[in-house]
């Protein structure tokens, strides 16, 4: 049973186009973030999630646009794609105000625009 | 502000020696620190943390980390390191006071374990 699942896992698509990457967690928490990780494998984190209300929104381009229909899921629109968008994109889940806070990543979504 | 650094892109071990990746971290209250790994293709796993209480924490695989207040550091160690070891490990950090959960994380240390 896979506990936070991303969709699609990899994804090509030509510049200016409008993208959509899903996310699920089963773990019940009630927090999820969306993080990119660039070419050198930096991780920087975009948004965040805590039971539906927008608790981060780092400096990210307005075209890009979280939805989070309930706490278990957190979508991430893209728009106008460009070509430095191309990244792995991780959702990742956790409970907010737990006394352990880790993370539970997914495996990512590879973003491939030409 | 939070961040986290792993000075080293790189380490590369023996298999069978004692491996040392190192990770120095600054937060404004308490820090909660972790240590992830990656292997290719994949997502992050969780390897340790700590929050509070003893210094040297146990993780997975043989793993472990000792927290060090004075330093600022939270280095990884495994006793004898093994090929299958050979990943990128993420040191990342929380501040306690935060209300988001957010990770800061370092930049990655790629870890090769030779036979």
């Amino acid at each position: 049973d896979t506990a936070v699942s991303q969709t699609p896992k990899y994804l090509v698509t030509q510049m200016g186009n409008d993208k959509s990457i899903k996310c699920e967690q089963n773990l019940g928490h009630d927090t999820m973030y969306w993080y990119k990780q660039d070419s050198k494998k930096f991780l920087k984190i975009m948004f965040s999630y805590n039971n539906k209300e927008l608790i981060i929104n780092e400096t990210v381009p307005n075209r890009f646009s979280p939805k989070s229909p309930d706490k278990a899921h957190l979508n991430l629109h893209i728009n106008s794609l460009e070509l430095g968008d191309s990244a792995v994109y991780f959702c990742a889940s956790s409970q907010l105000y737990s006394n352990t806070g880790e993370l539970f990543f997914g495996e990512g979504s590879r973003l491939t625009v030409l | 502000a939070q961040s986290v650094a792993q000075p080293e892109d790189q380490v590369n071990v023996a298999e069978g020696n004692p491996l040392t990746v190192k990770c120095t971290y600054s937060v404004s209250g308490n820090p909660y620190l972790f240590w992830y790994v990656q292997y290719p293709n994949r997502g992050l796993q969780f390897l340790l943390k700590y929050i509070t209480g003893d210094n040297l924490v146990k993780g997975s695989y043989g793993f472990e980390a000792e927290f060090n207040k004075s330093q600022t550091s939270f280095h990884l160690k495994k006793p004898s390191a093994l090929v299958s070891d050979s990943a990128l490990y993420f040191c990342a950090v929380r501040d306690g006071w935060s209300n988001t959960g957010k990770l800061i994380f370092g930049q990655g240390t790629t870890l090769q374990v030779k036979p």
